[in-house]
């Protein structure tokens, strides 16, 4: 069965501190694809990041970076110099092509805060 | 211009109600998508739909009815509204049924009274 563990359920950081928010994921399939999502308190899905399961490089933008292990199975999300306007629930999610199509399944989320 | 909208933003309704809500994308896909985030943030796949035709049904009650007119519109109507529907309603929309990358809609937020 496929499934997406946010063990860590709210994370309170100061500004200027390093976070990183743990996924570890489940599935059957050697092809998959793993994201993640941001929602600030306005309520939107934003679109962080997508690597497909061939793909083990670790990704850099700006002060966000990923580490995706296959050995672990895991794929966390590390935030340098936290901002308040990182603030937000963040998910991460993972997608498999099956017969009738595709469907992304969500982790719990992390609420993050940072305070100033 | 929006890719992905959603109408209404806010429902208020009383229980035993039925009510729709309206998604409609300009991207161009084949493919789209209700989810469902309840009360703890938790997202779930509920329908999706693929050129019209639909591809992934969740175990959802029967009250709830997607329907999509072509395949730039996904619509949800629910029919005898409980007081557990309170959720915000996702839309979503992806180039085809195998795309992995899906863009979402601003979300519905429904409240039964």
């Amino acid at each position: 069965a496929q499934k997406v563990t946010q063990a860590q359920t709210e994370i309170s950081v100061v500004e200027k501190e390093d976070v990183t928010l743990d996924c570890v994921y489940e599935t059957r399939d050697t092809t998959y694809y793993l994201f993640w999502y941001k929602q600030p308190p306005s309520g939107e899905l934003v679109f962080l990041i997508r690597r497909n399961s061939f793909d083990e490089q670790n990704e850099i933008s700006g002060r966000y970076s990923w580490n995706f292990q296959k050995s672990t199975s895991s794929f966390n999300f590390t935030i340098t110099a936290s901002q308040v306007v990182d603030s937000a629930v963040y998910f991460c999610a993972l997608s498999e092509a099956n017969q009738a199509g595709t469907a992304l399944i969500f982790g719990k989320g992390t609420t993050l805060s940072v305070s100033s | 211009d929006t890719a992905v909208s959603q109408t209404p933003k806010y429902l208020v309704t009383q229980m035993g109600n039925d009510k729709s809500i309206k998604c409609e994308q300009n991207l161009g896909h084949d493919t789209m998508y209700w989810y469902k985030q309840d009360s703890k943030k938790f997202l779930k796949i509920m329908f999706s739909y693929n050129n019209k035709e639909l591809i992934i049904n969740e175990t959802v009650p029967n009250r709830f009815s997607p329907k999509s007119p072509d395949k730039a519109h996904l619509n949800l109507h629910i029919n005898s509204l409980e007081l557990g529907d309170s959720a915000v309603y996702f839309c979503a929309s992806s180039q085809t049924r195998q795309t992995m990358l899906q863009f979402f809609g601003p979300g519905t937020r429904l409240t039964v009274l």
